[in-house]
């Protein structure tokens, strides 16, 4: 019963530094997400999948790009990182209209 | 501003006594509602759904009520429980294929013994 995972947990970089955070669900799930969450912030939209092959923008896109590589996977890269970037970033994936999405645990990034 | 958002960023209550956590939305033609609980260092996880035509829902010591009228979501939690400490998130969104939900900020609850 894995559901969402994310890889990595944790990681550290220094501004100007590209990274990909990746994500995969054994839900078969349609539809796949990213999220950010800051300090006192809810969890805001970044980039989200709503089948294999597409993708699309949500609120806070800016310096972010996605790969929906296939329907398992659905990766975030971060071409050069910003302190802004600083924060936790959760995947999560949903099978239907009006069922709840399932979240990974998170990758807590930071960015000097 | 946020679409989603909760009346008291804080709660504390003491075991064993019911909780009521609000949480207050903006956009009529929502018509899905999703309460998650966060833990530290862990992802939001799923509590409970409720669609527009329902206004009452109850799971395993939880229950959600929707107030279409005043736009106003709750969740009550039944004789809580140390192990309920977390930040509980609501979340509305539109019945669209691919739709993303609008999360508010959060309630910390806060279970003393």
């Amino acid at each position: 019963n894995a559901g969402v995972t994310q890889t990595p947990k944790f990681q550290v970089l220094k501004t100007g530094q590209s990274m990909t955070l990746q994500c995969a669900q054994d839900m078969n799930h349609n539809s796949m997400y990213w999220y950010r969450q800051d300090p006192g912030m809810g969890l805001r939209l970044i980039y989200y999948s709503a089948s294999e092959g597409t993708t699309d923008k949500g609120e806070v896109p800016n310096g972010y790009n996605v790969s929906r590589l296939n329907k398992r996977e659905f990766s975030l890269r971060l071409e050069s990182a910003a302190p802004s970037q600083t924060s936790v970033y959760f995947c999560a994936s949903r099978g239907q209209i009006n069922q709840p999405q399932h979240f990974g645990d998170g990758t807590r990034l930071s960015i000097l | 501003g946020e679409s989603v958002g909760l009346h008291l960023p804080t709660l504390s209550v003491q075991e064993g006594d019911n909780s009521i956590i609000n949480c207050a939305y903006s956009n009529s033609a929502s018509d899905y509602f999703i309460w998650y609980k966060q833990e530290s260092g862990k992802g939001p996880q799923f509590i409970i759904d409720i669609r527009s035509n329902m206004d009452k829902r109850q799971g395993q010591r939880v229950t959600v009520l929707l107030n279409k009228t005043v736009k106003h979501l709750s969740l009550q939690i039944a004789a809580t429980q140390p192990g309920d400490s977390a930040v509980y998130f609501c979340a509305e969104s539109l019945n669209q294929a691919g739709t993303a939900l609008i999360f508010g900020k959060g309630t910390t609850l806060s279970v003393s013994s």
